[in-house]
């Protein structure tokens, strides 16, 4: 197993565009979590699943911003109308006990 | 918001002890002191966690006061590959809230 992917690594888009980003977690972790994270912070939580069910989200998740889990597996965040404040890394991470194992990140750029 | 305090930078030299501390002084009883670190331009890596003993694995060592109110990571003999963001949060094992970490620099 290669660790948590995240695709695509870079997405350049227009204010107002949809995006929308995948993550494929470790084999066999049930928690999925994404984070988002701006220049010169640490990552802020944004939800996590467990298994298929969608647990938490922050209130920094606008009705804009949408994930899902759909089978357990890998999962989607999809953020609509976006604006330039979107403009961030987002993280994705895995696990099945008490570490959190990160992906490299998608990083977006809102113009 | 974190519930954490670190510096926001350290040095150390190649080859040194790096000693990075960490105050969590309104910790509850149940949360766990969790380690981690961001190379620039990737994603976070977990280091090391603990309750209330000291802990050691191939990366750090975790010593955290009696109290709980405080910890420090060591990494044992510094290389210019651990230059990072090191992250001190407390938690249970759900969500982690991160704060701003310490950056580390170290210098050949």
């Amino acid at each position: 197993d290669t660790g948590v992917s995240q695709n695509p690594r870079h997405k350049i888009t227009k204010r107002g565009q949809n995006v929308t980003f995948r993550c494929d977690p470790i084999s066999e972790h049930n928690r999925l979590y994404w984070y988002r994270q701006t220049l010169g912070q640490g990552p802020e939580f944004l939800t996590y699943f467990q298994n298929e069910a969608q647990l938490e989200k922050s209130r920094l998740l606008s009705d804009r911003f949408s994930a899902e889990r759909p089978k357990g597996s890998f999962s989607t965040l999809e953020i609509q109308r976006t604006e330039q404040g979107d403009s961030a890394m987002y993280l994705c991470a895995s696990t099945s006990t008490w570490a959190l194992y990160f992906g490299p990140g998608t990083r977006l750029l809102v113009l | 918001d974190a519930k954490t305090t670190q510096p926001p930078s350290m040095d150390c030299a190649e080859g040194r002890a790096a000693n990075l501390p960490c105050n969590h002084s309104t910790i509850s009883g149940n949360e766990y002191v969790y380690w981690y670190r961001q190379i620039h331009s990737q994603g976070p890596q977990y280091i090391i966690h603990g309750l209330k003993n000291n802990e050691t694995n191939e990366m750090a060592s975790l010593i955290i006061t009696e109290d709980r109110k405080s910890s420090t990571l060591i990494l044992p003999h510094a290389t210019l590959r651990d230059t990072a963001v090191y992250y001190c949060i407390t938690g249970g094992s759900e969500k982690l809230v991160f704060g701003k970490g310490t950056k580390l620099t170290v210098n050949p």
